[in-house]
């Protein structure tokens, strides 16, 4: 079984530009999540997908980072106009979920995108 | 919010020896505890999880603790190999409004000597 697939693995930008981060699940999980990883740190999740709903994104910075899940598979997640600060690893995380209310199940990870804003 | 403290933040053994990382957490409700295993360049692994209503899991080399009283849960890893060396993530995870939300501590970097 093919695990989270996500590209590019490593981007370089100039601050002000923007970037996008690609991520392919795992075939058949419901759940999508975006996380970002600060050096030294655990990730922080972003935004949180239920198929193609977004059920949280309390703690994506509106301003400037954008994300969607067209047709509840693949997502990307953007970032208009990048900052110094934005420099982390970003990571994407697939599972499943049982049914409407049902229990959340373990998530599995992809590689991550090393972001450097210069 | 729910609120993960991860101790030590470095942690050197002995190949062979025990290794014991400890996290604590504030919201009585959380009832998810997995921990994750991450090497350099790579995504966080599952190691192995718990439940609120167990007390303790082992997997081969690996267990894990729960104490819901106190709010703390344990990673235990015995006879220490150098491929344990890593970063290891506890993450709590809840019910209600926080149900598939998933938050970490800031990880343990553990270094086995050969």
């Amino acid at each position: 079984e093919a695990g989270v697939v996500q590209s590019p693995r490593y981007k370089i930008i100039e601050k002000k530009q923007p970037v996008a981060f690609w991520c392919n699940p795992i075939s058949g999980h419901n759940t999508l999540y975006w996380y970002r990883q600060n050096l030294g740190q655990g990730p922080e999740l972003l935004i949180r997908y239920e198929n193609e709903e977004a059920v949280d994104d309390s703690q994506l910075p509106k301003d400037r980072f954008s994300a969607e899940r067209l047709k509840g598979v693949d997502s990307t997640l953007k970032i208009q106009p990048a900052e110094l600060g934005d420099s982390a690893v970003y990571l994407c995380a697939s599972s499943v979920r049982g049914g409407i209310s049902g229990p959340y199940y373990e998530q599995y990870f992809g590689p991550g995108t090393r972001l450097t804003v210069t | 919010g729910e609120n993960v403290e991860q101790h030590p933040s470095t942690l050197s053994v002995q190949e062979g020896d025990s290794a014991v990382i400890k996290c604590t957490y504030s919201d009585s409700a959380s009832n998810y505890f997995p921990w994750y295993k991450q090497e350099l360049g790579k995504g966080p692994q599952l190691i192995i999880d718990i439940r609120s209503n167990v007390g303790e899991k082992k997997d081969q080399r690996i267990a894990v603790t729960l104490n819901k009283t106190a709010k703390h849960f344990s990673l235990h890893i015995t006879e220490t190999q150098p491929e344990d060396s890593a970063v290891y993530f506890c993450a709590v995870r809840g019910e209600g409004a926080n149900a598939g939300k998933s938050t970490f501590g800031d990880g343990t970097t553990l270094t086995v000597k050969p």
